[in-house]
């Protein structure tokens, strides 16, 4: 796995866009970037991934530097319901394609 | 429609006991799992489970015994309940196996408290 490291806590404004960071500056050619949110008291929720475009769907815009080495995932309006803990997650070829969970981002947003 | 759904949402029990966890998924996805997120948060794999085989066990004690009666299901029983089993055991599927496996969708959760 692509080691990640994103900041433990955030805030947003509500109705701002939310951007949460991601380094992963192991990454490798061919591994993959996801991102996923857990609300408070509900399972994990997929979000979006990318290679090396550029992705927005309808919950989010994954943003990946041409390097490759950092991405941000963008809320473009965030709301109270999407304070929540964001995970960046890299998996490698060596994870015998499982995830691995780290610690994420605690979004928190403001009213 | 509850595209992962798992029972009970939370379960109280005493230590010695043997408990079942149950979980449905109706997207039809050939791959399933158990993650256990304990009281410091962190999600870590238990079991998968792909066309109801078992592809990974994550040096879980042996009193954890996962069962896949078919692709839809994946039960999990856990036998002479420890304080230390206390923790949030999800459920989660995947379309299959491999890079289409890190697209997953994830359960309610089942809180697990022993006494």
């Amino acid at each position: 796995d692509a080691k990640t490291t994103q900041p433990p806590s955030m805030d947003c404004a509500e109705g701002r866009a939310a951007n949460l960071p991601c380094n992963h500056s192991t990454i490798s050619g061919n591994e993959y970037v996801y991102w996923y949110r857990q609300i408070h008291s509900q399972g994990p929720q997929y979000i979006i991934h990318g290679l090396k475009n550029n992705e927005t769907n309808e919950m989010a815009s994954l943003i990946i530097t041409e390097d490759r080495k950092s991405s941000t995932l963008i809320l473009p309006h965030a709301t109270l319901r999407d304070t929540a803990v964001y995970y960046c997650i890299a998996p490698g070829l060596d994870s015998n394609y499982q995830l691995i969970w780290g610690a994420g981002t605690k979004l928190i947003i403001k009213p | 429609d509850t595209a992962v759904s798992q029972t009970p949402k939370y379960l109280v029990t005493q230590m010695g006991n043997d408990k079942s966890i149950k979980c449905e998924q109706n997207l039809g996805h050939d791959t399933m799992y158990w993650y256990k997120q304990d009281s410091k948060k962190f999600l870590k794999i238990m079991f998968s489970y792909n066309n109801k085989e078992l592809i990974i066990n994550e040096t879980v004690p042996n009193r954890f015994s996962p069962k896949s009666p078919d692709k839809a299901h994946l039960n999990l029983h856990i036998n002479s309940l420890e304080l230390g089993d206390s923790a949030v055991y999800f459920c989660a599927s995947s379309q299959d196996w491999g890079v289409k496996g890190y697209e997953q969708y994830f359960g309610p959760g089942t809180r697990l408290t022993v006494t």
